[in-house]
């Protein structure tokens, strides 16, 4: 079956560190990857995607490489802010699967001034 | 152009009541769905809408019902509150791009 696997957060970093989150999956056929960032007290938006194998998909200083190989989505940021404090979410879909997206558990990150 | 809407933001409600979670959508997307989400257990789909008349279950719909009379509308109905439905639910929307827009939430607690 399809399924998205995180860290388990949470996660806590000091301003301007390094930041990976790792995301694994299982799929069937070839899926399209994503990240979804959670404000505190927000609904969720996209963060970015990869559709393809070797796609990455980058956005607000965020980075992730679509590695077939591997499969992993992992997210990296070269330098995290107070602002990025949030929970992050991995997901997948599979063409024909009713557009359904499979979901992480999401990873809380902290980042401390 | 607001995206996806949800009312109300929080509801208090007493077991075996019955409530209507409104949700609404500007983009003219077919998909849309509901989630729940608790803590330590990510997002759980509960039904969702391919189109127009069109609803199907998710992962967990005990206890919920839906329709969809417009492409704009998704309405969640819970119709014998129980403790167990505390949680904040979400709507969204999908586009052509499987990207997802959501909704604020709706946070609920069931007495």
């Amino acid at each position: 079956g399809n399924s998205v696997t995180q860290m388990e957060g949470p996660v806590t970093l000091s301003e301007e560190a390094f930041l990976t989150i790792n995301c694994t999956y299982t799929a069937t056929g070839y899926p399209s990857l994503f990240w979804y960032v959670q404000y505190p007290g927000e609904g969720l938006q996209l963060l970015l995607k990869a559709t393809k194998a070797d796609d990455k998909g980058s956005n607000k200083g965020f980075e992730a490489t679509y590695r077939k190989e591997t499969t992993s989505f992992h997210l990296e940021k070269g330098s995290v802010q107070v602002s990025d404090s949030a929970v992050y979410f991995c997901a997948l879909s599979v063409a024909g699967n009713n557009r359904k997206l499979i979901w992480g558990l999401g990873t809380s990150l902290a980042v401390n001034p | 152009n607001a995206g996806v809407t949800q009312t109300p933001k929080f509801q208090v409600l007493k077991t075996g009541q019955s409530m209507t979670l409104q949700c609404a959508q500007d983009m003219n997307h077919e998909y849309m769905s509901w989630y729940r989400q608790d803590p330590g257990m990510g997002l759980r789909l509960i039904h969702y809408s391919v189109g127009a008349g069109i609803t199907d279950q998710g992962e967990v719909p005990n206890g919920y019902n839906v329709s969809r009379s417009t492409t704009e509308d998704f309405p969640l109905r819970l119709l014998s509150a129980a403790p167990s439905q505390t949680s904040v639910y979400f709507c969204a929307s999908q586009g052509a791009n499987y990207g997802y827009t959501f909704g604020s939430g709706t946070r609920l607690t069931v007495v």
